[in-house]
């Protein structure tokens, strides 16, 4: 089956500081998307991505599907992104996660 | 608040037990899928139905079973519980097949 593997796998940052998560996958895609998983283990939608650049408020996400890898950006990071980041990917009628970045923002 | 909601949030129960987890999803929405995740094996998609029935199987066991009913909520049934079963079981809900899909809470279940 398809492969997911997200870079890095630990990030610490500084608040105000700006990152990128990076999401490889081995084959074609029909949609991807970005979860943030919270402290309190709450799976929050992000992007739905399968091409093209979107932008929310400090968040922003580019998927280039002929390259087969997506990317995260944090803009100002804030305490309140701590958590797990991961990205989905669906591929023949199954859909795979990857192991995630874990993302730590000190104050 | 997603709009999904799953019951119940914790459940303790023993080894060779049999439990049900519901899903209602999102208002709308067509789509129900369930989810398992555990330390060591991470996220994995279980199944999927789509307005009453069955679409996708994913890593499901045989032990396992679900449903999507008439008025589109799900449950997932799981028997014959052992050890490694204990983990965290989302739902998530979208308007259909593999569109966006959104998350309920989670319901944590430890097989003791």
């Amino acid at each position: 089956g398809i492969q997911v593997e997200q870079s890095p796998p630990d990030l610490i940052l500084q608040e105000g500081a700006n990152s990128t998560l990076r999401c490889n996958f081995s084959d074609s895609v029909n949609n991807l998307q970005w979860f943030h998983q919270n402290p309190w283990g709450q799976l929050i939608n992000l992007f739905y991505i399968p091409s093209g650049t979107k932008q929310n408020g400090r968040l922003s996400a580019t998927t280039v599907a002929t390259e087969r890898y997506s990317l995260l950006y944090i803009s100002s990071s804030q305490t309140t992104d701590s958590g797990v980041y991961f990205c989905a990917v669906v591929n023949n009628n199954d859909m795979r996660f990857g192991a995630g970045t874990r993302l730590t923002v000190k104050p | 608040d997603s709009g999904v909601t799953q019951t119940p949030k914790h459940l303790i129960t023993a080894t060779g037990q049999r439990v049900t987890l519901r899903c209602s999803p999102r208002s709308g929405d067509l789509s129900v899928y369930w989810y398992q995740q555990s330390l060591d094996q991470g996220l994995q998609f279980l199944i999927q139905y789509y307005n009453g029935e069955e679409r996708a199987k994913g890593n499901i066991l045989e032990r396992f079973s679900a449903q999507q009913f008439p008025d589109l909520h799900s449950e997932l049934n799981l028997s014959s519980l052992e050890l490694g079963d204990s983990a965290l079981y989302f739902c998530a809900s979208s308007v259909g097949p593999w569109y966006e899909q959104y998350f309920g809470p989670g319901t944590r279940l430890t097989v003791t």
